[in-house]
C-alpha cells in the first residue's frame, strides 16, 4: 500500500542538540510539506518542496532546515536555534496540484528534556 | 487570498445525537474544501472533500458536508455520534490558483458524552 511514513514516533532531545525527523513517501507525489502542531494553534507550515533539490520556507522556518535529495524523502532537522522545539510534527505529501488534497504521516512528537 | 474559520473550538454532544461542526471560508477562486480528522497523537485522515462536483459530499464513517456558496460555508454533519468520533476536526480550503496556499482551520475538538 502507498503511504507516507514518519519516524521516529517519539523523540527526545537535549537542549543544544540538533535532531532530524524522517519522512518518506511512496505515493510518487511531487510535493512534500512539514507542519508543526501546537495545542490550540492548528497547523503551521515550516517548509515545503515541490521538486527535488528545491524547497521553500513556510511561515515558521526559523530554527529548522530541510533537504530534498530524493523525491521520496524530505527530512526535517530541528536545530539548536529553534527556541521552543517541543511540538508535534506532521509531514504531508501531495500531487503537484496541492489543492487536490494532502496525505499525512502519523507524526513525530518531539520533546526537549 | 483565502481564509477558513472554524466557528467552534470545542463541541460536545451526547452519543447517538447529531453532530454539527461549522466551517466558513473565503476564496477568490472556486475553492476545494476538505475535512480532516485527527485522533490523539496521530496524523490527519481525510474525511471528505469538495472539488466542484456535487455540493453534498459524503465521506467516511457516516460524515457528510454541504458546500453552500451563498453562505460561504462547508459544515460537517453526522446523524448519530459514536464514541469513536471523539477527535479533532480540521476544515481546509485550497484553490487551483498558484498564488493560494492550502489553509487549515484551527480545529474543532469534538467531545462525545456517554
Amino acid at each position: 500500500d502507498g503511504g507516507i511514513t514518519q519516524s521516529p514516533k517519539y523523540l527526545f532531545r537535549k537542549e543544544g542538540q540538533n535532531v532530524t525527523l524522517s519522512c518518506e513517501q511512496n505515493l510518487n507525489h511531487d510535493a512534500m510539506y512539514w507542519y508543526r502542531q501546537d495545542p490550540g494553534q492548528g497547523l503551521r507550515l515550516i517548509y515545503y518542496s515541490q521538486i527535488v533539490n528545491d524547497f521553500q520556507k513556510g511561515d515558521i522556518a526559523e530554527g529548522y532546515s530541510v533537504s530534498r535529495e530524493k523525491k521520496e524523502s524530505f527530512p526535517l532537522t530541528v536545530t539548536s536555534a529553534q527556541k521552543n522545539p517541543t511540538a508535534f510534527y506532521l509531514c504531508a505529501s501531495s500531487p503537484l496540484e496541492g489543492w487536490r488534497g494532502y496525505t499525512f504521516g502519523s507524526g513525530t512528537r518531539l520533546t526537549v528534556v | 487570498a483565502q481564509s477558513v474559520t472554524q466557528l467552534d473550538s470545542h463541541v460536545s454532544v451526547s452519543e447517538g445525537t447529531p453532530v454539527l461542526l461549522r466551517c466558513n471560508y473565503s476564496s477568490s477562486y472556486s475553492p476545494s474544501l476538505f475535512w480532516y480528522v485527527q485522533h490523539p497523537n496521530k496524523g490527519l485522515q481525510l474525511l471528505l472533500k469538495y472539488t466542484s462536483a456535487a455540493t453534498l459530499v459524503k465521506g467516511i464513517n457516516g460524515f457528510e458536508a454541504e458546500f453552500k456558496k451563498s453562505e460561504t460555508s462547508f459544515h460537517l454533519t453526522k446523524p448519530s455520534a459514536h464514541m469513536s468520533d471523539a477527535a479533532e476536526y480540521f476544515c481546509v480550503v485550497s484553490s487551483p490558483s498558484r498564488d493560494d496556499k492550502i489553509i487549515f482551520g484551527k480545529g474543532t475538538r469534538l467531545h462525545i458524552l456517554p
